[in-house]
Parts: C-alpha cells; sequence; structure tokens
C-alpha cells in the first residue's frame, strides 16, 4: 500500500481557490488515488478518483503528474460549509486505509 | 444519504455488557467493512468481508466480533470492552472492482464504554 503524506492542517478564505497536496511515492501501478472528505462525527465521503492526469468532477479537480508521485486536490471556490477532514489514499481494494489527512479550514 | 444504514448512532455500554451494532446496505456492493475513528487519530481498519467471507482481520482483539450474514448486513458484536474501546464506528460497502474501488461510509456509531 502506498503510504500518503499530507499537510495536517490549512486555513482558506471564502470564494477562494483551495489546493491540497499529497505524495505518494511508493505508489503501485495498479494503484489510483482518491480523496475523501469528513465532516466532524459522520463517515468520510467520496469526492474524486484518478490514476493519471487530470481528472474534474462538478466537486473538484484532481491532478497527477506523470511519474504519480503526488497528487492535487483542488477545491474552486470554497465555501465555510467545505470546511472538513481531507483524505488521500493511494491504493484500493480491500486495504482503502486512511491517513490523518488534512484539517482545512474555511473563514469567512 | 448514502445508502450504508448504521444503528445505533449512539451506544453506551459498561465494560460487562454485550451489544450489537448493526450495517445494512442496499447499494448491491459485495464488500463490506468495519472501522474504528477514536478522537484526533485516523480511521483504523477493522475487518473486511468479500462475498460474505472474511478477508481482512487487522489484530483486532477479539472482544471484537464480526458476523456478515449476507452480502447486505455486517454486524459488530461487543463483550467486555474496555474505556479505551469508546469510539466512532463506521461502516462502509464497497463493488469489488480490484483497485477501482470508491468506498460508501456510513453515519457511524458512537460508542462509549464506561
Amino acid at each position: 500500500l502506498a503510504k500518503t503524506t499530507q499537510p495536517i492542517s490549512m486555513d482558506s478564505y471564502e470564494g477562494q481557490e483551495v489546493n491540497i497536496t499529497c505524495s505518494h511515492n511508493n505508489i503501485a501501478t495498479n494503484d489510483y488515488i482518491t480523496w475523501y472528505q469528513q465532516f466532524p462525527s459522520q463517515g468520510p465521503r467520496f469526492i474524486i478518483q484518478g490514476y493519471k492526469t487530470k481528472v474534474t468532477n462538478e466537486v473538484a479537480s484532481l491532478f497527477i503528474p506523470a511519474d504519480r508521485k503526488s497528487s492535487t486536490l483542488s477545491l474552486p471556490r470554497v465555501s465555510l460549509s467545505d470546511t472538513a477532514v481531507y483524505y488521500c489514499l493511494g491504493g484500493g481494494g480491500f486495504k482503502t486505509i486512511f491517513g490523518a489527512g488534512t484539517r482545512l479550514f474555511v473563514k469567512a | 444519504e448514502t445508502g450504508v444504514t448504521q444503528t445505533p448512532r449512539h451506544l453506551v455500554m459498561g465494560m460487562t455488557n454485550k451489544k450489537s451494532l448493526k450495517c445494512e446496505q442496499h447499494l448491491g456492493h459485495n464488500a463490506m467493512y468495519w472501522y474504528k475513528q477514536s478522537a484526533k487519530k485516523p480511521l483504523e481498519l477493522m475487518f473486511v468481508y468479500s462475498l460474505e467471507e472474511r478477508v481482512e482481520n487487522n489484530s483486532v482483539p477479539s472482544r471484537f466480533s464480526p458476523e456478515c450474514p449476507n452480502s447486505s448486513h455486517l454486524f459488530l458484536h461487543l463483550h467486555t470492552l474496555q474505556p479505551e474501546d469508546s469510539a466512532l464506528y463506521l461502516c462502509a460497502s464497497s463493488q469489488d472492482r480490484g483497485h477501482l474501488t470508491e468506498a460508501f461510509f456510513g453515519q457511524g456509531t458512537r460508542l462509549t464504554v464506561v
């Protein structure tokens, strides 16, 4: 399983774009990169998943360079309700292992 | 609503009690998981069931006993727990697609052991 490293916390203001970078140096060839969002006392919620290059959905974009040793989750124009913990996972299948995540705090 | 339902949402139990947590998914998934999330700690994977067979058991103490009677239901039986077992217990399900897997989580059961 790829060990992932993310910043422990980030602050932002409403309306700004937020980029959270995750490093996964030993990601396996078959592993996808997946991001989840978790609010207090709730289960994590899937945000986006990708293998390489760029993936975009209605919530976020995911940028993965060619070497796949890192990835960046981009949240456009965050709001107060985006305050949460964001987890980057390298791997999948039965071993969906979570790291410490990045605590994003969006201020007014 | 994620399609994964956990009951109860909150549970307080004594160290000598026996209780069970229940998880139900209506997504047609073939894999189900139990996670434990203690305060200010990452989620810890406890058990994984695939097609009703246990495929992962991460050195969890025997006072936690999982049961998967069918692909839609998952239980976690608890007995003689310790105060340090107090945590948020999360159930998840996914469709086994190898490395491309999106897990859907329930709201969790907040367990307090007194």
